[in-house]
């Protein structure tokens, strides 16, 4: 099984329309994030996760939300979908407490495109 | 992976040669910066990192070379195979406690 699983992995929904994306991880790590990827545009942090009880906005959050169900989820949520949220977003997780910066594992991605 | 190349620098190799991809940072203040490699269809998987203590670090077939002055950082592949072929994202962090800002990423295509 993958460290890091997104669900789902491939999503065509409407304009309007909520939708939830789901990330889970078996690397026992305190640390998670949602990023989106953009061609051109390299990835952008949107909401990153320290540990369940810690959520903060990233570089470009208006328009989602996010809920850290529990140590090993973190799910992204788009209330509204607009089209311009068209993009691949992935989940990554990193261990915490060293005060050094980890490489972050990611997970395969979720194509989302809005109709 | 997918589309996400679209747009991107690209650079074009002969396999057998060494590959050099260039990454301009823009916090002066990064202490931490890694390389990634995006194969098409998966997530960006992590090469090798360096701390701004250092200017230069070697791994299997990789070597990162930092240049703090004009905010520049550099992945050497030496002997590119054409399993190279992928997106690189170069990624900085202020510190331990702050999320990787990614750059916007080169694309190696490796010429058989």
């Amino acid at each position: 099984d993958a460290d890091v699983t997104q669900t789902p992995r491939n999503r065509i929904t409407k304009t309007g329309k909520r939708i939830m994306l789901e990330c889970s991880q078996t690397k026992g790590h305190d640390r998670m994030y949602w990023y989106r990827q953009d061609p051109g545009l390299g990835l952008r942090l949107i909401y990153y996760s320290f540990d369940v009880k810690d959520i903060n906005k990233g570089e470009i959050s208006d328009g989602y939300s996010v809920s850290r169900q529990a140590q090993a989820k973190f799910s992204l949520s788009l209330e509204s979908a607009i089209p311009n949220q068209t993009a691949l977003y992935f989940c990554a997780t990193s261990e915490s407490g060293t005060g050094d910066v980890d490489g972050y594992t990611f997970g395969s991605g979720t194509r989302l495109t809005v109709v | 992976g997918e589309n996400v190349g679209l747009h991107l620098p690209t650079l074009s190799v002969q396999e057998g040669d060494n590959s050099i991809i260039n990454c301009a940072y823009s916090n002066s203040a990064s202490d931490y910066f890694i390389w990634y490699k995006q194969e098409s269809g998966k997530g960006p998987q992590f090469i090798i990192d360096i701390r701004s203590n250092m200017d230069k670090r070697q791994g299997q077939r990789v070597t990162v070379l930092l240049n703090k002055t004009v905010k520049h950082l550099s992945l050497q592949i030496a002997a590119t195979q054409p399993g190279d072929s992928a997106v690189y994202f170069c990624a900085e962090a202020y510190s331990g406690n702050t999320p990787l800002v990614f750059g916007k990423g080169t694309r190696l295509s490796v010429i058989a």
